[in-house]
């Protein structure tokens, strides 16, 4: 079955307690994202990678780091998570070479920095 | 640079009536468009979407939606919604190239159908 996978799915951690989320996606996607969603804000995108080792700033990166070493994982890391950083975070993929078409979504992570 | 604005936060509707979500968009250059549904607690699933052709676009669960250039409006449509069709609805727009993966989504609009 086609499918992108975060873990964990809910988490509370503490300031400044380093977390990784993982994600992967098994539909050898080139593109893969993160975004987060916040009430009234829809979703914003963090960061996206366009293939392996390639990455790039979305609207939101600040407090954030992802790497893409291998094309079915892109972990999110939160290296000092802050208060601010309670979210709903989301793990997308697409293939651009389908013409450019859906991006495919995790099941979202809920954290909880306090 | 582009933008994605959903009119209305929240609409409550009776089940069986119809409804329409808007969602009108900003963008320079030619856009795909799409309509995400996000159920309680679940991750966000495609609806339907406006790649080029027709601009009346079917999607799953009887949804629709027009895509209308000269007001840059991307609005869903319902003719009879259930109680089913609760949940939290994204607009979102992707600049019309191969490059980039960056989707917009808009604020999201709470559709709340009653008995």
């Amino acid at each position: 079955e086609a499918q992108v996978t975060q873990n964990p799915r809910y988490l509370i951690t503490v300031t400044g307690k380093k977390l990784t989320v993982t994600c992967s996606q098994n539909m050898n996607h080139e593109y893969m994202s993160w975004y987060r969603q916040d009430p009234g804000l829809g979703l914003r995108q963090i960061y996206y990678s366009m293939n392996v080792e390639v990455t790039d700033k979305g609207d939101v990166p600040e407090g954030y780091k992802v790497s893409r070493k291998e094309k079915r994982n892109f972990p999110l890391i939160l290296e000092s998570p802050s208060p601010n950083q309670t979210s709903l975070y989301f793990c997308a993929s697409s293939s651009p070479s389908r013409g450019n078409t859906e991006a495919f979504f995790g099941q979202g992570t809920r954290l909880t920095v306090v | 640079a582009q933008s994605v604005t959903q009119l209305d936060s929240q609409v409550p509707v009776f089940e069986e009536a119809p409804v329409e979500l808007r969602c009108n968009y900003s963008s320079s250059v030619s856009v795909y468009l799409f309509w995400y549904v996000q159920y309680p607690n679940q991750g966000l699933q495609l609806l339907l979407k406006y790649l080029s052709g027709s601009t009346l676009v079917k999607g799953i669960n009887g949804f629709e939606a027009e895509f209308n250039k000269s007001q840059t409006s991307f609005h869903l449509r319902k003719p009879s919604v259930h109680i089913s069709d609760t949940a939290e609805y994204f607009c979102a727009v992707r600049r019309g190239e191969t490059s980039g993966s960056r989707l917009t989504f808009g604020e999201g609009t709470q559709l709340t159908v009653n008995p």
